[in-house]
Parts: structure tokens; sequence; C-alpha cells
């Protein structure tokens, strides 16, 4: 079945450093990608998704590139904010499909 | 505002004790779900719901039931909870008539079951 693996967390960074998140998945046929974020205490929000090969997703200074050679939807921003602090998941999900298959969630904690 | 709604936030109860977490959405969104996250699991989806009084087993569906009598609510019932239902519970909701829909997630609810 489909499946999504993230980097293990937690990941803490300084202020203004480079974002990192790999996202790596095993799908059949054409899924979407997503990445959510979770605030602390609150639900998930989408932060950005892409819908087919080669597409780029951003938002609010994150982006990540659809890669279907090398199955991956790494999450970047290349200048991190202490207000990013938050649990980001990578998704995918089929077309016509109402459930979205989630990875195990990293934990970003960014120190000013 | 569009949202999702989920009540009770949190939640502390006793293993056997039938409870039920509502969820209401204002967006008139076709497709309802319900998920659990559990640490260095993510979320996994346990029901979903594509229409009013169609729902269907997600990945993890024992020890739940849901029912969708209205369209806007979708209501998860633990008729005899366990100490492994203990999790964050959150549902979601999307528009389906796009090729692909955003989910939109509530705050979640927090249940523990002693």
């Amino acid at each position: 079945g489909d499946s999504v693996t993230q980097m293990e967390g937690p990941v803490t960074l300084s202020e203004e450093a480079f974002l990192t998140i790999n996202c790596t998945y095993t799908a059949t046929g054409y899924p979407s990608l997503f990445w959510y974020v979770q605030y602390p205490g609150e639900g998930l929000q989408l932060l950005l998704k892409a819908t087919k090969a080669d597409d780029k997703g951003s938002n609010k200074g994150f982006e990540a590139t659809y890669r279907k050679e090398t199955t991956s939807f790494h999450l970047e921003k290349g200048s991190v904010q202490v207000s990013d602090s938050a649990v980001y998941f990578c998704a995918l999900g089929h077309q016509g499909a109402q459930k979205l298959v989630f990875g195990q969630g990293t934990r970003l904690t960014i120190n000013p | 505002e569009a949202q999702v709604t989920q009540n009770p936030r949190y939640l502390i109860t006793v293993t056997g004790k039938k409870l039920t977490v509502t969820c209401s959405q204002n967006m008139n969104h076709e497709y309802m779900s319900w998920y659990r996250q559990d640490p260095g699991l993510g979320l996994r989806q346990i029901y979903y719901s594509m229409n009013v009084e169609v729902t269907d087993k997600g990945d993890v569906p024992e020890g739940y039931k849901v029912s969708r009598k209205e369209k806007r609510n979708f209501p998860l019932i633990l008729e005899s909870p366990s100490p492994n239902q203990t999790s964050l519970y959150f549902c979601a909701s999307s528009s389906g008539t796009q090729r692909y829909n955003e989910q939109f997630f509530g705050p979640g609810t927090r249940l523990t079951v002693l």
C-alpha cells in the first residue's frame, strides 16, 4: 500500500538557518503531495501542495518540489523564524479518494 | 468564518464508558473524515463519509462507530473505550468537487482512557 516516510525528528535550528525536512513516498499511480503544519494546540493546516511531477509548491517562504524520479517531496526554507516552530507532516492523496496518507511528522524547534 | 469544530477538546474517561466526540463543518462539504494521531505513526484514518448516510471504514476502524445524518455533522462514537484508544483525534472535511481537495482539519480532541 501507499506510505510516506519523513526524516526523524526532532529538529532544532537557530533562527535564520536553512531548513530541509526530507520526505519520500511509495505509491501506485500519480498521487498529489502535501505538506501540512501543526502549530502547538492547533489542528493541521495545509502549507503547500503539488499535484503532478516537477510541480513546485510554495507558501510562507517554504518550498517543495514533486520529484517522481526519486519519489521525494522535501520541504525547504531559506531562513527560518521562531514562529516556524511546529510539527510538519508530509502526506499524499489520490484523485477521487478522500484519504490522506501521512508521514510520522517532524517536530521543528527554532531557537532565537 | 469557514471552520471545522470539535467537542470536547479534552476528555478523560474510564474504560467501557461510552462517549461521543462531535464534529461540525460550516463549509457545506460532502466529505468528512476522522483521523487519530499517535506518536511516531502520523495520522491514520478511522472512518470517512462521502455524503449523508454514506460512511465507510478507513485504516483503523476497530472500536469506533460513526454516523452522518446531516451534511454538517459527523460524530465519532466509542461505545466501549479502551486504553489503546487514548489518542489525539482530528475531524476533517473537503468539498469533493475538484480533482483533489484540500482537507480542512478541526482543532483536535485529546482523549485519555484510564
